[in-house]
């Protein structure tokens, strides 16, 4: 079965640093990866998907992951973290034909000090 | 901007109770998504459907019943709900087949009391 780790519960960086959020799974096939943010209250929105191909992916307000099959792993990154991204953020992996596997990382709380 | 709506987004609940909660997809989705959220837990797939038919129900109380009319529209009855029932639940849809990123309705935030 799939299984995600996130291994920061919570991460406090200043606006307009660099910002890294660790994602791994376990899978035994190649997985579709993905990160999700969730703002208090809201939705989870996504942010960037990965299914083949290159693995240095380019998403949304400025987000990049990169899948590592050696390392398991399919970190986030942002060059210049702002204010405004301050929320929870949620690796998953999805499997099957309908994505009925989608199982989700316990989300990382990002704190952004001015 | 999400494309799946649910309502309602706040319901308090006795736990003797009967209420529904509702999502309306408007993205063309084939799939929809249930997940429950609780606080300092993983969000827990409840139940899928695909083209109206029921495709997975991982081990959830009966005390939850989902309905699924149509492609575009989601239920999920409650009854005889307990406290440790209170979390925000989610639904979610998605293409299918060949495209699995999911969309994500706002959530219903559910206290049970």
């Amino acid at each position: 079965a799939q299984s995600v780790t996130q291994p920061d519960i919570h991460i406090t960086v200043s606006e307009g640093a660099s910002l890294e959020l660790r994602c791994n799974y376990s899978y035994g096939a190649t997985p579709y990866l993905f990160w999700y943010v969730q703002s208090p209250g809201q939705g989870l929105q996504l942010l960037l998907k990965y299914f083949s191909g290159d693995t240095l992916v380019q998403g949304i307000k400025g987000f990049e992951a990169e899948f590592k099959r050696s390392q398991s792993s399919f970190n986030l990154r942002k060059p210049s973290v702002h204010w405004s991204d301050a929320a929870e953020y949620f690796c998953a992996v999805g499997a099957g034909n309908y994505g009925q596997n989608f199982v989700f990382g316990p989300g990382t709380r990002l704190s952004v000090l001015p | 901007e999400t494309g799946v709506t649910q309502t309602p987004r706040h319901l308090v609940m006795g736990m003797t109770n009967k209420k529904s909660l509702k999502c309306e997809q408007h993205l063309g989705h084939n799939a929809m998504y249930w997940y429950k959220q609780s606080a300092k837990k993983p969000l827990e797939l409840m139940f899928v459907y695909n083209f109206k038919e029921q495709t997975e129900n991982n081990s959830v109380p009966s005390r939850f019943s989902p309905e699924c009319p149509n492609s575009s529209h989601l239920f999920l009855h409650l009854h005889t709900l307990q406290p440790e029932d209170s979390a925000l639940y989610l639904c979610a849809s998605s293409q299918g087949q060949e495209s699995y990123e999911q969309y994500f309705g706002p959530g219903t935030r559910l206290t049970v009391t």
